[in-house]
This record gives C-alpha cells, sequence and structure tokens, in this order.
C-alpha cells in the first residue's frame, strides 16, 4: 500500500532532550513538509523540502531541524531550544512542488513533555 | 489580520441537515483552495480541491469558491454520524509560492443521530 508513514505515534520527551520523529513516504512525492497542530491554531509549517538535500524553513522553524538524505524520509528533530513543544506534529508530500496537486498527510506524532 | 479566518465552532446539527463550513481570506495572490476533513488524532484528508470560482460538487459535499468576496464554503448535504470531524479550509497562491499552504483554525463539527 502507498502511503506516509510516520513514527512513533507517541513520543515522551524530558527537559533538555532532543527527540526525532520518523516520516517516510512511498508515493514517490518530490516534496515532503512538517506542520505543526496546536488546538484552534490549524496547522503552521515548520519546514518542507522541495529535493534530497534541500530544505527550507517554513513559518516556525526555531527550535526544530530536519534532514533530507533520502526522497522517501524527511525526519524532524524537536531540540531543546524549542520551549514549548507539545504538539501534534504532521508530515505532508506533494507529488511536485509548483504543480496543481496538493499535499497529502501522515497519521501524526503526538508529542508530549514529561 | 490572519490571511485565512475560519469560524472554529463547534458546530453541532442533527443527523440529515446542511451544513455549511467557510473561510474568509486576504491575499488575492490565493489562487487554490481546498478542504480536509480529519478525524480525531488522525491525520487529514483531502475532501476538495478546486481553483477557480464557482462551485464544484462531489457526491454530498459541494466547495464553493467566490474569489471577489475572498471567501470559500463547503457544504455537506444530508449529513450523517460520519461526518463528524474537525474541517480544515486550505489556500495557496499561484506562482512561485506554489505548495506552500496556509491553513484556516478548522471547524469542529459534530452531527447527532
Amino acid at each position: 500500500d502507498g502511503g506516509i508513514t510516520q513514527s512513533p505515534k507517541y513520543l515522551f520527551r524530558k527537559e533538555g532532550q532532543n527527540v526525532t520523529l520518523s516520516c517516510e513516504q512511498n508515493l514517490n512525492h518530490d516534496a515532503m513538509y512538517w506542520y505543526r497542530q496546536d488546538p484552534g491554531q490549524g496547522l503552521r509549517l515548520i519546514y518542507y523540502s522541495q529535493i534530497v538535500n534541500d530544505f527550507q524553513k517554513g513559518d516556525i522553524a526555531e527550535g526544530y531541524s530536519v534532514s533530507r538524505e533520502k526522497k522517501e524520509s524527511f525526519p524532524l528533530t524537536v531540540t531543546s531550544a524549542q520551549k514549548n513543544p507539545t504538539a501534534f506534529y504532521l508530515c505532508a508530500s506533494s507529488p511536485l512542488l509548483g504543480a496543481t496537486e496538493t499535499q497529502y498527510f501522515g497519521p501524526g506524532t503526538r508529542l508530549l513533555v514529561l | 489580520q490572519k490571511e485565512v479566518e475560519q469560524d472554529p465552532g463547534p458546530l453541532s446539527v442533527p443527523e440529515g441537515a446542511i451544513v455549511s463550513l467557510n473561510c474568509t481570506y486576504s491575499n488575492s495572490a490565493f489562487q487554490y483552495f481546498m478542504w480536509y476533513r480529519q478525524y480525531s488524532r488522525k491525520g487529514p484528508e483531502l475532501l476538495m480541491y478546486t481553483y477557480s470560482s464557482g462551485n464544484k460538487e462531489d457526491g454530498r459535499f459541494t466547495a464553493q469558491v467566490d474569489k471577489s468576496s475572498k471567501y470559500i464554503s463547503l457544504f455537506i448535504r444530508d449529513s450523517q454520524p460520519s461526518d463528524s470531524a474537525t474541517y480544515l479550509c486550505a489556500i495557496r497562491p499561484g506562482g512561485t509560492s506554489y505548495g506552500k499552504l496556509t491553513f484556516g483554525q478548522g471547524t469542529i463539527l459534530t452531527v447527532h443521530p
């Protein structure tokens, strides 16, 4: 089955700890995205990537980092600099940045601070 | 002013009702309009996509875009309890900013039997 997988489903972070959220897609999509969702605020873009080894900051990139070493993978690291990391994190992909195609989402990872 | 405004609700309707969900936006550069449905603790799924003013119908769902008023709507006919979810509008511009979506806050809908 084609799709986007995110792991883990739930993640707990201790103070001062970096944690990495996994996102994998087998849709052969070029572009990948990370969003953060908080209650009452919709989705906010953290980072996005158009091609391998290239990525751009979104609207709320501070305290986060990403890599794109493979087309199918786009992991997100929540660093200790992110002071309010508790949220629902969503990964998305789209076939081609610039086409009329829209984005398809994974099931999400819920991050909680201990 | 937010680029996209969406009434967060919550909205509660009886089964069979017609539901109207709405978003307004401020930037006339936005050219592509989407509606996503998100069930609790799940990722959003695309419901409707359109890029022109007017109506687009898909089964019980109709998406309406009025670019002159910067207003988009999603209508659900004969609503069912399975339609209970959060509905998100999403908009993106054309040109070089393609790919980056701007989302509304989401409207929480409950359809009760």
